[in-house]
């Protein structure tokens, strides 16, 4: 398995366009994470996914922020419009239903978001 | 509100010697607990985890300690290796829940 995969790996815009990220979770996971690294706040959890289904955007940090899952192979995160804060590593992570077991979730490898 | 924190943003070790990385939690919820290890320019991979029924679980160089009563859990690592330095998160998930929650990591260096 080729593992969760996120495109693109980096990515620069000018502040006030707007910023689609990508990700395909591993087959057969049922939970999907989006996480934002910053140094000030580590891994911050933005939204997930259980069966495709928004199950807590609590974190999503404003309405600028949208996401998505139209089906259980692809995730995508927008920003609309960007704003320089909105500068970071973005993660996608999967796992195998993790609310009834106790499993580990898998990442991406990020991309990275320079909004200038 | 920090729920997993991570208060020592870095650790110095030498090769050879123990790494101890400390984390804490605050919510009684959480009964799950997991190590991820990150290099540069790459994605977090899961290291080592423990559920709340269990005080130390073990694997090969790496064990973590869970002490419920104080909401703290600790990441031995020993004998620590060059290869080691990274940084490490510490994050807790609570059951029937699906979120993981990250602290803010610990970048650990290895001296050889």
């Amino acid at each position: 398995d080729a593992g969760v995969i996120q495109s693109p790996r980096h990515e620069v815009t000018e502040m006030g366009q707007e910023v689609t990220l990508r990700c395909k979770p591993i087959s057969g996971h049922n939970s999907l994470f989006w996480y934002r690294q910053t140094m000030m706040r580590g891994l911050e959890l933005l939204i997930y996914f259980n069966n495709n289904v928004p199950i807590d955007d609590s974190g999503m940090p404003e309405d600028r922020f949208s996401a998505k899952m139209p089906n259980a192979s692809f995730s995508t995160l927008k920003i609309q419009p960007s704003e320089p804060r909105d500068s970071a590593v973005y993660f996608c992570a999967s796992s195998p239903s993790a609310g009834y077991q106790n499993t580990e979730a898998f990442f991406g490898q990020g991309t990275r978001l320079t909004v200038v | 509100d920090q729920q997993v924190k991570q208060n020592s943003p870095s650790l110095s070790v030498q090769e050879g010697r123990i790494s101890i990385l400390n984390c804490d939690y605050t919510n009684s919820m959480f009964d799950y607990f997991l190590w991820y290890k990150k290099y540069p320019a790459e994605g977090p991979t899961f290291l080592i985890s423990i559920s709340s029924i269990k005080d130390k679980n073990e694997d090969g160089r790496f064990t973590v300690f869970l002490n419920k009563s104080a909401k703290h859990l600790s990441l031995h690592i020993v004998p620590s290796q060059p290869g080691d330095s990274a940084v490490y998160f510490c994050a807790a998930s609570g059951s029937g829940t699906y979120k993981y929650i990250f602290g803010t990591g610990t970048r650990l260096k290895v001296l050889a």
